[in-house]
């Protein structure tokens, strides 16, 4: 089993559409969690940190639910420019970032 | 703003060729790493380094070594390089290991083609 798993793409969505993307982690001594952006042939950018009492940054909203190991990513009213790869990101203490493989969004007017 | 820049956004080098990477960093980061990133296959951590001098494998070190001479330099080196590395090459920097949770901050990738 991978340690990070994400929701397989690429999701094709009419702009406003809301979406929510999901991710599993086999690790459970993870501390830290992120959702980064990745748009074509660019570096990856951090999009938001994971809190465990779940956060939000205008239209995104990050969720981690520790006991059963996930973290949600959803975004509304979504815009053609959120059309990118984004990537889950988990930390345990004393590790590493591991990556999710990641999932590609695809806004379409 | 973090700002971590790699030497070259774009090579191409011959097979057997010994292939330099150069990252510089310049927020006092005391860990930087070294992943590629493939399609279908993500992003996997070839090498990292927690302090200057110091250097730990990753998950596919091998064809690969890494020097840290400097705080602010982390260079990738592909000691003969191969058409299997063909591959985008990204560096990253960071507060700690992964222990204190800060991000990873990324330079713009160097497209590595072998031929």
């Amino acid at each position: 089993r991978k340690e990070v798993e994400q929701d397989p793409g690429p999701f094709n969505v009419p702009e406003g559409a809301t979406v929510a993307f999901n991710c599993t982690y086999s690790n459970s001594a993870s501390q830290s969690f992120f959702w980064y952006r990745q748009d074509c042939r660019k570096e990856p950018k951090l999009l938001m940190s994971v809190y465990s009492s779940g956060n939000e940054d205008g239209r995104f909203t990050a969720q981690l639910n520790r006991a059963s190991q996930y973290i949600s990513l959803l975004i509304r009213d979504s815009k053609l420019s959120d059309s990118a790869t984004y990537l889950c990101v988990v930390i345990a203490y004393g590790q590493n970032f591991v990556f999710g493989p990641g999932t590609r969004l695809s806004v379409l007017p | 703003d973090v700002k971590v820049t790699q030497s070259s956004r774009y090579l191409v080098k011959r097979t057997g060729e010994k292939v330099f990477l150069e990252c510089v960093q310049d927020m006092d980061h005391e860990n930087m790493f070294w992943y590629r990133q493939d399609p279908g296959l993500g992003l996997r951590l070839i090498y990292f380094s927690y302090d200057v001098k110091m250097k730990e494998k990753g998950d596919i070190p091998e064809g690969y070594s890494v020097s840290r001479e400097k705080k602010e330099r982390f260079s990738l080196i592909l000691e003969s390089a191969s058409t299997n590395q063909t591959s985008m090459y990204l560096c990253a920097s960071s507060f700690t290991a992964g222990g204190g949770g800060t991000e990873a901050f990324f330079g713009q990738g160097t497209r590595l083609t072998v031929v």
